[in-house]
C-alpha cells in the first residue's frame, strides 16, 4: 500500500518555506526521500531510519515519527533549485527485504 | 562513477513488437531495482534483484515482462510482445546499502 503524501502540489516565492508530509498506514522500518525535476530521474536526498532521526541537508531537513508512521520534510528559504517533484519512499518493517513503495509525489514550483 | 546506465534513453516500437531495456548498475552496488512511471500510477516497482538473484517480482503487471540479470554488471527488462498501454518511463536504480541510485531512465513509447 502506497504512503500518502500531502499536499499534492505546492506554490511557493523564493525564501517562503515548505513542509511536505508523508503518512503510512502500515509499520515503517526508514522513510526515504527523492526530489525529480521534469524530465529527470529522481535524486537521493535524504533517509531516516527506525530510531527517530532528523536528519539535514543544507536548507533541507527531514523528520521521522515513529508512533505516527509519518515523515515530513522541510524546506527553509527555498530557492529556484528546490522546483520538482518530492517522492517519499517507505521500506514497511517485517518487509523481509528492503524494497522501497513511493507515494505519488508532491510537486514544488518555486518562483521568483 | 559513471552512475547507472541506461539504454537506449527513447524507445518508439510498434504494438506487438519485442522491446529490451538494458540497464549497467553502479559498480560494487548489490542490489539492482527496475521501476516504471507514469502520470496515472506514479512509479512502481516492477522487480529487483539482490547479488544476481531475482527476490520480488510481484510487481511485474504480466507474462509480457520479464526480467533478467547474468551478471553483476548488467541487467535486461524485456516486454514482448508490446502493448501501448506499456507506454512509459522505465527506470533501472542501483543500491550498495541504503539509498538507491536512479539512471537516466527509457521513455518508451509504444504506437
Amino acid at each position: 500500500q502506497q504512503p500518502v503524501q500531502s499536499p499534492q502540489a505546492v506554490i511557493l516565492r523564493e525564501g517562503e518555506d515548505a513542509v511536505i508530509n508523508c503518512s503510512s498506514s502500515k509499520a515503517l522500518y526508514s522513510v526515504h526521500w527523492y526530489r525529480q525535476k521534469h524530465g529527470e530521474a529522481p535524486v537521493f536526498l535524504m533517509i531516516l531510519l527506525k530510531g527517530g532521526e532528523q536528519k539535514g541537508h543544507e536548507k533541507i531537513s527531514a523528520s521521522f515519527n515513529e508512533k505516527k508512521q509519518q515523515s515530513s520534510l522541510y524546506l527553509t528559504a527555498s530557492q529556484l533549485s528546490y522546483s520538482g517533484t518530492y517522492f517519499c519512499g517507505t521500506v514497511y518493517s517485517g518487509a523481509g527485504s528492503y524494497q522501497l513503495t513511493f507515494g505519488k509525489g508532491t510537486k514544488l514550483s518555486v518562483i521568483p | 562513477d559513471a552512475g547507472v546506465i541506461q539504454s537506449p534513453r527513447h524507445e518508439v516500437t510498434e504494438m506487438g513488437q519485442e522491446v529490451t531495456l538494458r540497464c549497467k548498475p553502479i559498480s560494487g552496488h548489490n542490489s539492482l531495482f527496475w521501476y516504471r512511471q507514469t502520470m496515472m500510477r506514479g512509479l512502481e516497482l516492477l522487480i529487483y534483484f539482490n547479488n544476481n538473484v531475482p527476490i520480488d517480482d510481484s510487481g511485474m503487471p504480466e507474462d509480457r515482462f520479464s526480467a533478467k540479470m547474468p551478471n553483476a554488471s548488467f541487467s535486461t527488462l524485456k516486454i514482448q510482445p508490446s502493448e501501448p498501454r506499456d507506454s512509459a518511463v522505465y527506470f533501472c536504480a542501483s543500491s550498495g546499502v541504503f539509498e538507491q541510485y536512479f539512471g537516466p531512465g527509457t521513455r518508451l513509447t509504444v504506437t
